[in-house]
């Protein structure tokens, strides 16, 4: 049981380049999340999905777009990329029973480096 | 809306001596609140959380919170540091029936021996 996974761990890209970052989890949960973290900022949601078929826009979501592939996995894309988006970014999970009032709890995977020259 | 305050970005305490990190919300409706943990260069970790039951929540590695509706406040306090403890904890406030969680700012905690 491996949790939240993300692919790849470390990524230097140039000024408009693309790239995909990959997140897969592996228990059956419903909704999944992509997040960056940047110095004196916490984390700030940029998508997430409640469940599979649906995406939704967080906080930031300019200049990224996203796909739930299937229950298990949900990529984040950067189409240009920009020094802007030189950050950490963390995808998400959780069960999301939704019961009425409760929180649930988020299971993190390790994170991707981003720098963007 | 909600919002989370973390009242300090950097805490340092002596290996042994307890550990309180403050953090302060707001919220429209019944929030659910949580403390998480982040060891450098992984990802966060769930130490605790309030989900309106008992207002004294105990978490992993000893630490505890209490949930005082009067101050709209959620303190992370442990009685004795550890070495290990040394990392950046973050608050997060979430209202029920949604999906978005929000982030303090967090709080960097240094153990000196």
């Amino acid at each position: 049981n491996a949790g939240v996974t993300q692919t790849p761990k470390f990524q230097v890209l140039k000024t408009g380049q693309s790239m995909t970052l990959q997140c897969a989890q592996d228990m059956n949960h419903n909704s999944m999340y992509w997040y960056r973290q940047d110095p004196g900022m916490g984390l700030r949601l940029i998508y997430y999905s409640a469940s599979e078929g649906t995406t939704d826009k967080g906080e930031v979501p300019n200049g990224y777009n996203v796909s739930r592939l299937n229950k298990r996995e949900f990529s984040l894309r950067l189409e240009s990329a920009a020094p802007s988006q030189t950050s950490v970014y963390f995808c998400a999970s959780s069960e999301a029973l939704r019961q009425r009032g409760v929180g649930e709890t988020q299971y993190f995977g390790p994170g991707t480096r981003l720098l963007v020259l | 809306a909600q919002s989370v305050t973390q009242l300090d970005s950097h805490v340092s305490v002596s290996e042994g001596t307890p550990v309180l990190l403050r953090c302060n919300y707001s919220s429209s409706y019944s929030p659910s609140l949580f403390w998480y943990v982040q060891h450098p260069n992984k990802g966060l970790q769930l130490l605790l959380k309030y989900t309106s039951a008992a207002t004294l929540v105990k978490g992993i590695n000893g630490f505890e919170a209490e949930f005082k509706k009067s101050e709209t406040s959620f303190h992370l306090t442990k009685p004795s540091a550890h070495m290990s403890d040394a990392a950046e904890y973050f608050c997060v406030v979430s209202e029920g029936g949604t999906y978005k969680y929000i982030f303090g700012t967090g709080t960097r905690l240094k153990v000196l021996a």
